[in-house]
């Protein structure tokens, strides 16, 4: 079975762009998780979907967005690009979402490595 | 909310035990997951604790106290491949209960 894809890889922008990460589940998971990862900060939750619904949210600016679609794959955007935006972002998916008290494994993808110049 | 401490940084010798501890200060508790993610991967799942007590596997065991808010991972006879970040993180309660990621100890296995 195949993993958790994320695409693309890597990500160059400048300031005030705007960008588009994408995240393919597991075949079979309807929950996707993502999470912004930082040195200083670790892995800091950003969103939770199932079915096509955000179920869970995190601290972060209106800047930050996503959907997910209704095969499961999952969309995340920012706007108008900050410099503290530069991150790893991992997205991990479920059979079922953590927030409903779920113990299914969450599988994480290798994440995108995004750089704001 | 949720607070999560761990130590930022371990070295132990190959063959040795390590311990690695996580406290935690949250608005409710629903469970407590331990994470192992090596230098430029993606996070692996290493095991789940929701009652009180050691869970074991193979050379990996985990530890939860849910009284003190206090976990531990306990690596043994260690490898130079366990070499990684260990992430703790805990899962709150309520209607939709979020997961919440400590930053990470850094383990460095050295021969």
């Amino acid at each position: 079975k195949a993993g958790v894809t994320q695409t693309p890889r890597y990500l160059i922008k400048t300031r005030g762009q705007q960008v588009t990460l994408s995240c393919s589940p597991i075949s079979g998971h309807r929950s996707v998780s993502w999470y912004q990862q930082t040195p200083g900060q670790g892995l800091q939750f950003l969103f939770e979907y199932f079915s096509e619904t955000q179920r869970n949210k995190g601290n972060f600016p209106g800047r930050f967005s996503g959907r997910q679609f209704s095969n499961s794959r999952s969309e995340m955007n920012v706007s108008t690009l900050e410099l503290g935006d530069s991150a790893l972002y991992l997205c991990a998916s479920s059979l079922t979402p953590p927030s409903g008290g779920s113990t299914d494994t969450q599988y994480f993808g290798p994440g995108t490595r995004l750089t704001v110049l | 909310g949720q607070n999560i401490d761990q130590p930022t940084e371990m070295t132990a010798t190959e063959g040795a035990i390590v311990q690695i501890n996580c406290t935690y200060q949250t608005s409710g508790f629903n469970g407590l997951f331990w994470y192992q993610q090596h230098a430029g991967e993606a996070p692996t799942f290493l095991s789940y604790n929701v009652l009180d007590g050691l869970e074991e596997k193979g050379r990996f065991s985990s530890f939860l106290s849910r009284s003190k808010g206090y976990s531990y991972l306990l690596l043994k006879e260690l490898q130079m491949k366990d070499s990684a970040s260990y992430l703790c993180a805990v899962r709150d309660e309520g209607g939709y209960q979020k997961v919440t990621f400590g930053t990470g100890t850094k383990l460095q296995v050295i021969p």
